[in-house]
């Protein structure tokens, strides 16, 4: 089955504890990007990868990392997490971007106390 | 911010009605998709649009982006509660940046 496989699926973790949120896809698709859902915000775009070795910022990047060795695997780093970054994250992959649309993964709710 | 804004914002409805949410900008975008969400999952792709003025069909829903490549309509015709859910429309801009609306949640009450 095409899918996007985020994990966890559930966090919780304290202030500045380091933590890696993983995202695969089984597509072969060239371009990913991560998102953070909140109310009344809305979906924001974090960073994003059109390549192997090739990130980009998105709109809210400060205090993320990420990193793409392989084409399948786009993990989302926090080298210091803030209650700030309490949120949704999605990961979301796709043929070409802008043309073909995404396919999503089921998110990761991480809350930072 | 919002680059793209959606009207309404909320939505019940009986079913069997129609049904009309807008995602309007002033910017030009690449493309426009629409996505539903159910709560605690991911969006899922409804429809790409690439051309200005062009028209899809999906079952009851219809959609289409305007002349100008700067906004889109998502027609729902006999609304279902099935079709319960939060609608996000999202532009792509060159340099591949998506933007999503903030979202129409839509209620179909049988």
């Amino acid at each position: 089955e095409a899918q996007v496989t985020q994990n966890p699926r559930y966090l919780i973790t304290v202030t500045g504890k380091k933590l890696t949120v993983t995202c695969s896809q089984n597509m072969n698709h060239e371009y990913m990007s991560w998102y953070r859902q909140d109310p009344g915000l809305g979906l924001r775009q974090i960073y994003y990868s059109m390549n192997v070795e090739v990130t980009d910022k998105g709109d809210v990047p400060e205090g993320y990392k990420v990193s793409r060795k392989e084409k399948r695997n786009f993990p989302l780093i926090l080298e210091s997490p803030s209650p700030n970054q309490t949120s949704l994250y999605f990961c979301a992959s796709s043929f070409s971007g802008w043309a073909h649309g995404y396919t999503f993964g089921s998110g990761t709710r991480l809350t930072v106390v | 911010t919002q680059l793209l804004e959606q009207s309404p914002q909320f939505l019940s409805i009986q079913e069997g009605e129609n049904l009309t949410v807008y995602c309007n900008s002033s910017s030009v975008f690449s493309s426009l998709q629409w996505y539903r969400q159910e709560p605690g999952e991911g969006p899922v792709l409804l429809v790409t649009v690439v051309t200005g003025g062009e028209v899809k069909k999906l079952k009851r829903l219809t959609f289409q982006f305007g002349d100008a490549r700067k906004d889109s309509s998502l027609h729902i015709t006999a609304a279902q509660p099935g079709d319960t859910g939060l609608y996000l429309c999202a532009g792509a801009q060159p340099g591949n940046q998506f933007y999503f609306g903030t979202g129409t949640s839509l209620t179909v009450i049988p």
